[in-house]
C-alpha cells in the first residue's frame, strides 16, 4: 500500500540556518503531496502541497518541490527562526487509494536554538 | 470564516466507558474525516463522512464509530474504551469527498485511565 517515509528527528538547529527534511513515497499512482506542521498543543495545519509532478508548494518560506523520479518531497527554508520550532509531517492522498485518506509520515520534530 | 472546531478540547475517562466527540467543519464544507494520533502509531486515518454516510473506513475494531448530520456536524464515538485508545483525536474538513485538501481543527485529547 502507500507509504510516506521521512527523515527521523529531532532536528536541532541555530536560528538562520538552512533547514531540509526529507521525505520519499510509495504509491501506486501519482498522488498529491502535503506538507503539515504541528504546534504544542494544537492540531495540524497544512503547509503546502503540490499535486503533479515537478510542481513546487511554498509558504512562509517553505519550498517543496513533487520530484516523480526519485518519489521525494523534500522540504527546505532557507532561514530558519524560533517560530519555526514545531514536528512537520509529510503526506500524501490518492495515488492509488481513495482522495479522503490523507496517509501521513512518522513526523519530524524541529527545534530551532536562539 | 471560522475554522474547524472540536469539542471538547480535553476528555478524561475511565475503562469500559463509551465517549462521544463532536466536529463541526468550516463552513460550506461537506466531507469530515477523523484521524487518531498517537506516539506509537502516529497518525492514522480513523473514517470520513460526507452527505450523511460513511464513505471511507480505516483499520480500527467496531467500537469506533461515527456518524453525520445533515448540517454536516459529525460525531465519533467509542465504547469500551480502553488504555490504548487515549490519544489526540483530529477532524478535519473539506469541501466535498475525495477533495485531498483537508483542513484539521485542534483535536481533543482523550485521556482512558
Amino acid at each position: 500500500g502507500n507509504s510516506v517515509t521521512q527523515m527521523e528527528g529531532p532536528v536541532t538547529l541555530s536560528e538562520e540556518a538552512f533547514l531540509t527534511i526529507n521525505c520519499t513515497y510509495t504509491a501506486t499512482g501519482y498522488p498529491s503531496l502535503f506538507w503539515y506542521v504541528q504546534y504544542p498543543g494544537e492540531g495540524l495545519q497544512l503547509l503546502l502541497k503540490a499535486t503533479k509532478a515537478d510542481d513546487k508548494g511554498s509558504n512562509k518560506g517553505f519550498e517543496a518541490t513533487y520530484r516523480k523520479e526519485t518519489t521525494s518531497f523534500h522540504l527546505e527554508k532557507g532561514s530558519v527562526q524560533v517560530s519555526d520550532s514545531a514536528v512537520y509531517f509529510c503526506a500524501l492522498s490518492g495515488g492509488g487509494s481513495s482522495a479522503s485518506k490523507i496517509i501521513f509520515g512518522s513526523g519530524t520534530r524541529l527545534s530551532i536554538r536562539p | 470564516k471560522a475554522g474547524v472546531t472540536q469539542t471538547p478540547r480535553y476528555l478524561i475517562k475511565t475503562r469500559g466507558q463509551q465517549v462521544t466527540l463532536s466536529c463541526s467543519p468550516i463552513s460550506g464544507h461537506r466531507s469530515v474525516s477523523w484521524y487518531q494520533q498517537t506516539p506509537g502509531q502516529g497518525l492514522q486515518f480513523l473514517f470520513e463522512y460526507f452527505s450523511e454516510t460513511q464513505r471511507n473506513k480505516g483499520n480500527f475494531p467496531g467500537r469506533f464509530s461515527g456518524r453525520q448530520f445533515s448540517n454536516s456536524r459529525s460525531e465519533m464515538n467509542v465504547s469500551t474504551l480502553e488504555l490504548g485508545d487515549s490519544a489526540l483525536y483530529l477532524c478535519a474538513s473539506s469541501l466535498a469527498s475525495g477533495m485531498e485538501t483537508q483542513y484539521f481543527g485542534p483535536g481533543t485529547r482523550l485521556l482512558v485511565l
